[in-house]
């Protein structure tokens, strides 16, 4: 079974711009969740997913959105690009009905210069 | 506001000793715990969750966890670390009640275990 696959794994943008990141959960989780890591701050929840609707959503500025298509693959974007959003971003699947268990993907790196 | 706290940062152990990594978390009701890891270059990965019953859980790799309710503490421990055990630990708690994808994560431990 294949696991949560995030695309690209590795970016480099600089101050200003705009970056989409993608993810693809487990086949059948139907939730998709965004974190972002850094050494810093360590692991923020960002928002959450389930059937193309936002359930939740952390405290990041306006900058940071996010969509979920039909297929539950999942996109996030950052717009206007800082040197502090320079970080690893996590995607995580769960079951429906699940207990909470998260499955994470290997991540985005994102660079901003 | 809920809370995760990692007492050490940094934890440098020789194999075969004992390890116990210390999480508080600060929640007023009903909890799910979860330690994850995430070994150099990798995801992270669910070691144990605690849901309800039995205070004492066990995970994989040989690691377990006991949920002191009246300390609002969930530490990890394993008999004697290996090698293979170097990795970034993190504690995390979700509303038992929440039907959501949102964890709180404590800060993390760096565990560096000397061959």
């Amino acid at each position: 079974k294949a696991g949560v696959t995030q695309t690209p794994r590795y970016l480099i943008k600089t101050r200003g711009q705009q970056v989409t990141l993608s993810c693809s959960p487990i086949s059948g989780h139907r939730s998709v969740s965004w974190y972002q890591q850094t050494p810093g701050q360590g692991l923020q929840f960002l928002f959450e997913y389930f059937s193309e609707t936002q359930r939740n959503k952390g405290n990041f500025p306006g900058r940071f959105s996010g969509r979920q298509f039909s297929n539950s693959r999942s996109e996030m974007n950052v717009s206007t690009l800082e040197l502090g959003d320079s970080a690893l971003y996590l995607c995580a699947s769960r079951r429906p009905g699940g207990t909470g268990e998260l499955f994470f993907g290997e991540g985005s790196r994102l660079t901003v210069l | 506001a809920q809370s995760v706290s990692q007492h050490n940062h940094h934890v440098i152990l020789s194999e075969a000793a004992s390890l116990e990594l210390g999480c508080n978390y600060s929640y007023g009701g009903t909890v799910n715990l979860f330690w994850y890891v995430q070994y150099p270059g990798q995801h992270l990965q669910l070691l144990l969750k605690y849901f309800s019953g039995d205070p004492l859980v066990k995970g994989i790799k040989g690691f377990e966890a006991e949920f002191i309710k009246s300390k609002f503490s969930f530490n990890l421990r394993k008999p004697s670390v290996q090698w293979s055990d170097t990795a970034e630990y993190f504690c995390a708690v979700k509303g038992g009640s929440s039907n959501t994808g949102k964890l709180i994560f404590g800060q993390g431990t760096t565990l560096q275990v000397k061959p």
